[in-house]
C-alpha cells in the first residue's frame, strides 16, 4: 500500500452530465476526507468520513454532490448535473487519527465544458 | 480554527536555509500548528506539526514562539525540489478533524 489512490486523474465532461470519482485510502486509515481546489487557491474542505459514517459536510457540498464510503474502505464522490463552476481539482486524503497528518492523493482534475 | 497569515511568496537560494514565517495571533491553547506543502500538480504533503515545543524531523524544523502567536518553518538546505506552495494551518484536534487551508506561501528555490 503506497498511499492514497484517486481515479481517474483527469476527467472532461459536458455540462449537465454526472461524474463519479473514486478514492482508495491507506488501508489502515479510518478517516477519509474530500477537498476541492480551484486554480490559485488552497484546498477547501467538502466532507469527511470516520469509517463508513459521514460525520461532517461543508456548505460547499450542494445537493448535486454526494459522497459515500461503503464498508469504511474506498469512497466515491458523485457530482450530478455538472456545471462549469464545478471545474476543479478534487482531492482525497486519509488519516489514522485526529491528530495525525493527512496523506493526500494526487487528485482528480475535473473540467466541465 | 484560528486564522493564519503568511507572505504570498518568497524566493530562496538553493543550498541555503529557507525560513517561512506564519502568524497565528488568535491561536487557542488546544490548537496545533501544522505545515503542509503542495508541489505543482500534486496533492498537499504533510511536513510537520507542533503544539508548544520546537519540532524537527527529516524534512524540516518548526519553531514556535513562546506566546505561540507565530511560528517559522525551516528547510535547512533548500533544493530545487522544495519549490512549492507551503501552507501553515492551525487546528484543534477535536475540531472535526478538518484542515482549513489559506492561500499559503509560494516558495521558489533558485539555483
Amino acid at each position: 500500500d503506497t498511499g492514497v489512490s484517486q481515479d481517474p486523474r483527469h476527467k472532461i465532461t459536458k455540462r449537465g452530465q454526472n461524474v463519479t470519482f473514486r478514492c482508495d485510502p491507506i488501508s489502515e486509515h479510518n478517516r477519509l476526507y474530500w477537498y476541492r481546489q480551484t486554480l490559485g487557491q488552497g484546498p477547501e474542505f467538502l466532507t469527511y468520513f470516520q469509517n463508513e459514517a459521514q460525520l461532517e459536510k461543508s456548505r460547499l457540498l450542494s445537493d448535486r454532490f454526494s459522497a459515500e464510503r461503503p464498508k469504511g474502505s474506498f469512497s466515491t464522490l458523485e457530482i450530478q448535473r455538472t456545471e462549469q463552476g464545478d471545474s476543479a481539482m478534487y482531492l482525497c486524503a486519509s488519516s489514522l487519527g485526529g491528530g495525525d497528518g493527512y496523506t493526500f492523493g494526487s487528485g482528480t482534475r475535473l473540467t466541465v465544458v | 480554527d484560528a486564522k493564519t497569515t503568511q507572505p504570498t511568496s518568497m524566493d530562496c537560494a538553493e543550498g541555503r536555509a529557507a525560513n517561512l514565517p506564519c502568524n497565528h495571533s488568535t491561536i487557542s491553547g488546544n490548537e496545533y500548528v501544522y505545515w503542509y506543502r503542495q508541489i505543482h500538480s500534486q496533492g498537499p504533503q504533510y511536513i510537520i506539526h507542533g503544539l508548544k515545543n520546537n519540532e524537527t524531523n527529516e524534512m524540516a524544523s518548526l519553531i514556535i514562539t513562546e506566546d505561540r502567536k507565530s511560528s517559522t518553518l525551516i528547510l535547512p538546505h533548500a533544493t530545487l525540489r522544495d519549490t512549492a506552495v507551503y501552507y501553515c494551518i492551525v487546528r484543534a484536534e477535536a475540531a472535526g478533524n478538518k484542515l482549513t487551508f489559506g492561500g499559503g506561501t509560494r516558495v521558489l528555490v533558485k539555483p
